[in-house]
């Protein structure tokens, strides 16, 4: 079993849609939690990064993890086409090194 | 947010030649940097924990003697692909902490192509 889970998609949403990103996990000492967009042949760019349980807005972005279900999600309100690429989860146990495990990560295409 | 720097952003080499590859943090120092193979639709795969001014720490199956790793200083590290193969024609990308604890920030990924 993987120590992350992620839906590879692709996900294919109409301009405008709320789209729903999650993955799950399996172990329960994670404490950080991100997501991650990426284009195309280009590193990985932060969306949004959350310590523990909770929910964080920010823009069209809203970021939640479930630490006692180990699930997470990334939601996008009134999607763009410009939102198209591979979103990304990963997630670490902290400390000085704060090695990432990453999601095998989802495609989405947002249709004009 | 803070930048990261990675270069070249794409390389060809020749069998059996060695390639480097700079990751530099440019607003910021840090101690430990990440180095990561991503190979198409693939998720990115850790390979190596750099960190400044001491050995890298690798990842089960990763060879240490074909990836050499160097971090002398606080904004740069790099990676050095010995004797190429096409094999090991992949997406690498590096990545640097702000600060302990906090989120990591990517380079822009080299992509090497060996022929």
């Amino acid at each position: 079993q993987k120590e992350v889970e992620q839906d590879p998609g692709p996900l294919s949403v109409p301009e405008g849609a709320i789209v729903s990103l999650n993955c799950t996990y399996s172990n329960s000492a994670f404490q950080y939690f991100m997501w991650y967009r990426q284009y195309s042949r280009k590193g990985p760019e932060l969306l949004m990064y959350t310590y523990s349980s909770g929910n964080k807005e920010d823009g069209r972005f809203t970021a939640q993890v479930d630490k006692s279900s180990k699930y997470i999600s990334l939601f996008i309100r009134d999607s763009q086409p410009s939102d198209s690429a591979t979103y990304l989860c990963a997630m670490s146990y902290g400390g000085a090194t704060n090695k990432l495990i990453f999601g095998t990560g989802t495609l989405l295409a947002v249709q004009p | 947010g803070a930048v990261v720097s990675q270069h070249p952003s794409w390389v060809i080499c020749k069998s059996g030649t060695s390639v480097k590859i700079e990751c530099r943090s440019l607003d910021f120092q840090a101690t430990t940097m990440f180095w990561y193979r991503q190979f198409p639709k693939q998720s990115l795969m850790l390979m190596a924990t750099s960190n400044e001014g001491s050995k890298a720490t690798y990842e089960q199956g990763v060879e240490k003697d074909k990836f050499l790793i160097n971090h002398a200083s606080l904004t740069l590290s790099t990676l050095t692909v010995t004797s190429a193969h096409p094999e090991d024609s992949s997406f690498y990308i590096c990545s640097a902490n702000h600060r302990v604890n906090t989120e990591a920030f990517f380079g822009q990924g080299t992509r090497l192509t060996v022929v």
